[in-house]
Parts: C-alpha cells; structure tokens; sequence
C-alpha cells in the first residue's frame, strides 16, 4: 500500500561527509518534490522535478543537488553536511499541475537526518 | 508575497471538546488551501483540500474546514477531538496555478488531555 516510500527513516552522517536520502513512489507521479522540516518549522520547499525538469528554489544552498534517473525515484544529495542541516526530509508527489489542475501533495514519512 | 499564518502555535483541549484551528492567508488570487496532520516523527497526511465550490468542506477523520473569502481564512473544525488527534497541524496555501507548489503555515501543535 506504501505510496510514497522513503529510505532510510533515520540517517547519521559526519559533518562534511556526504549524503543521500532516496525516496521512491509507487503512484507514477510527474511531480516529486524534495523539503527540508527543521524542528517545530513547517515543511520548507528545496527544489522539485516536473519529470526530467529540475526546478531549484532561488534560496535553496547550493550544498543541495538531487538526481531523478526515472519516475520512480529522486534523491537528495547533500554534499557536505553542516551541523545546521539536520532536519526531516520529506518528499512528496503529486500527479501533474496545469491551470485548474486539482492536484494535491502526497508525502513520504521523512528521513531524520543527524550531522555529528 | 504569498503568506499563510496560523496564530496559535500550540492548543490544549479536552477529549470531547470542539476545536477551531484558524488559518489565514495571504494570495492575490483565488487560492488553493489545503490542511495537513503531522503525527511526531511522521511524513504529512492530507485532511482537506478547497479548490473551488462549496466553501465548507469535509475531510476525513470527522474534520470540515471552512473557506471564507472576505476574511482570508480557511479555519479547521472538529465538532468532538479524540485523543488520537493530537498532532501538529498546517495549513497551507497553492501558490501558482502552473504547477503544484505550496506554501506551508508555521503550524499548530495540538495537545488533548483525557
């Protein structure tokens, strides 16, 4: 039943070291979507991919890259961690978007990440 | 700029009581409103969504919201809370009708004592 799955739920990496969180969805979605949730913050919007197309947000760090080789998945790639990326990643889907397009996000249960 | 608020950052209830969430929003446009659960250590759960029509609409786990135009709001109702509920809780506000992104509220964090 999983729709949109995330692995691992927990992550521990060392400062500077990189890292990869991975998500996959079993919903054929064209829309995947990355954000970053710091503690008692709401969800922060990263970047997103409209099938191939990769879409950054102007304040997104360049220490965040991700990779969509099919439908299916999209990772997030953080280059070298700082102390103040340690948050709750979550990745979403949705079907498509358009004008009038009654979409809605679906996400995935986050990966925690821990930078020591 | 787009902007959503949610002025309280934390509420307490009693099991069995009612509950109004407020949401309010800032968009020059019509605008597609959304409320979402966060259980502790868990992704988001879509309760609701208004995109156009009738402005009260019916979610799942007994919650409604109500879209009111005139005072930018989109408030989440629950006539009777179960401890269950207890969560954090964001609206949040569809920005650009070319493609699906959202802009989320600060959130809510509800507490219910038995």
């Amino acid at each position: 039943d999983a729709m949109v799955i995330q692995n691992p739920r927990y992550q521990v990496t060392q400062f500077g070291k990189p890292v990869t969180l991975s998500c996959s969805q079993t919903l054929n979605h064209n829309v995947m979507y990355w954000y970053q949730q710091k503690s008692s913050q709401a969800p922060k919007l990263l970047f997103h991919y409209y099938d191939k197309d990769f879409n950054n947000e102007a304040d997104t760090p360049d220490n965040f890259q991700s990779r969509r080789p099919n439908t299916s998945f999209c990772f997030l790639d953080i280059r070298s961690p700082g102390l103040g990326d340690a948050a709750m990643y979550l990745c979403a889907t949705s079907r498509d978007f358009g004008s009038g397009a009654e979409e809605t996000q679906y996400f995935g249960p986050g990966t925690r990440l821990l930078v020591l | 700029a787009q902007s959503v608020t949610q002025p309280d950052i934390h509420i307490t209830v009693s099991e069995g009581a009612s509950l109004e969430l407020r949401c309010n929003y800032s968009y020059g446009a019509t605008p597609y409103l959304f409320w979402y659960v966060q259980s502790p250590g868990q992704g988001l759960q879509l309760l609701l969504k208004y995109f156009s029509g009738d402005t009260l609409v019916q979610g799942i786990k007994g919650f409604e919201a109500e879209f009111k135009r005139s005072q930018s709001s989109f408030n989440l109702r629950k006539p009777s809370v179960h401890w269950s509920d207890a969560a954090e809780y964001f609206c949040a506000v569809g920005v650009d009708p070319s493609y699906d992104k959202v802009i989320f509220g600060p959130g809510t964090s509800l507490s219910v004592i038995p």
